[in-house]
């Protein structure tokens, strides 16, 4: 089962900030925070992880809060493009290369 | 360019036909895995490699083959396909690197099994 709680859909308007909530209660000290998406029908991409500091790439920033038991996946300026099914996964460090367990995610609808 | 190619991106076939789905990575990753997506499902592991001829079976390898003879390749083998095999079936490959194991995933292979 996910270990990851996320709400079932949001929407955001196009050039607006979308904020992606996930909570992650009982996770460990070695679990990092992984999100993906997945737009219709395609492979899942990743988009970023983090540990415990806030991360920022090209595509998102993650902001963990301090006991880590959630998280939020921030998009600074949505694209119709970015309208997908966004996943919320947590990790250990001694997994990596095994399966990701996918939850349910949030349906993210950005519109014009 | 970095990616995972899969093939043939849509197929249909009839019950008992054999099949086999090709996966490919040019990122010289030790870790692939095949994975099923279905309605309220969501993606479900088929099977595993670690590394050349190093197999391991996922969540819902029934039905299914794998092969690893090289790094480069993972095909998915169905030898008597059934309709409860029609699905949507993604290759993914990673690192398998602690704290950079981010997994690719491939476009995607639509199968109907008739």
């Amino acid at each position: 089962d996910a270990k990851t709680t996320q709400p079932p859909s949001m929407d955001c308007a196009e050039g607006r900030a979308a904020n992606l909530p996930c909570n992650h209660s009982t996770i460990s000290g070695n679990e990092y925070v992984y999100w993906y998406r997945q737009i219709h029908s395609q492979g899942p991409q990743y988009i970023i992880h983090g540990l415990k500091n806030n991360e920022t790439n090209e595509m998102a920033s993650l902001i963990i809060t301090e006991d880590r038991k959630s998280s939020t996946l921030i998009l600074p300026h949505a694209t119709l493009r970015d309208t997908a099914v966004y996943y919320c996964i947590v990790r250990a460090v001694n997994q990596a290369g095994t399966a990701l367990i996918f939850g349910k995610g949030t349906t993210l609808s950005v519109s014009s | 360019e970095a990616q995972v190619t899969q093939n043939p991106r849509y197929l249909i076939t009839v019950t008992g036909k054999k099949l086999t789905v090709t996966c490919s990575q040019n990122m010289n990753h030790e870790y692939m895995s095949w994975y099923r997506q279905d309605p309220g499902l969501g993606l479900r592991q088929i099977y595993y490699s670690m590394n050349v001829e190093v197999t391991d079976k996922g969540d819902v390898p029934e039905g299914y083959k794998v092969s690893r003879k090289e790094k480069r390749n993972f095909p998915l083998i169905l030898e008597s396909p059934s309709p409860n095999q029609t699905s949507l079936y993604f290759c993914a490959s990673s690192s398998g690197i602690m704290y950079t194991d981010t997994q690719y995933f491939g476009p995607g292979t639509r199968l109907t099994v008739l």
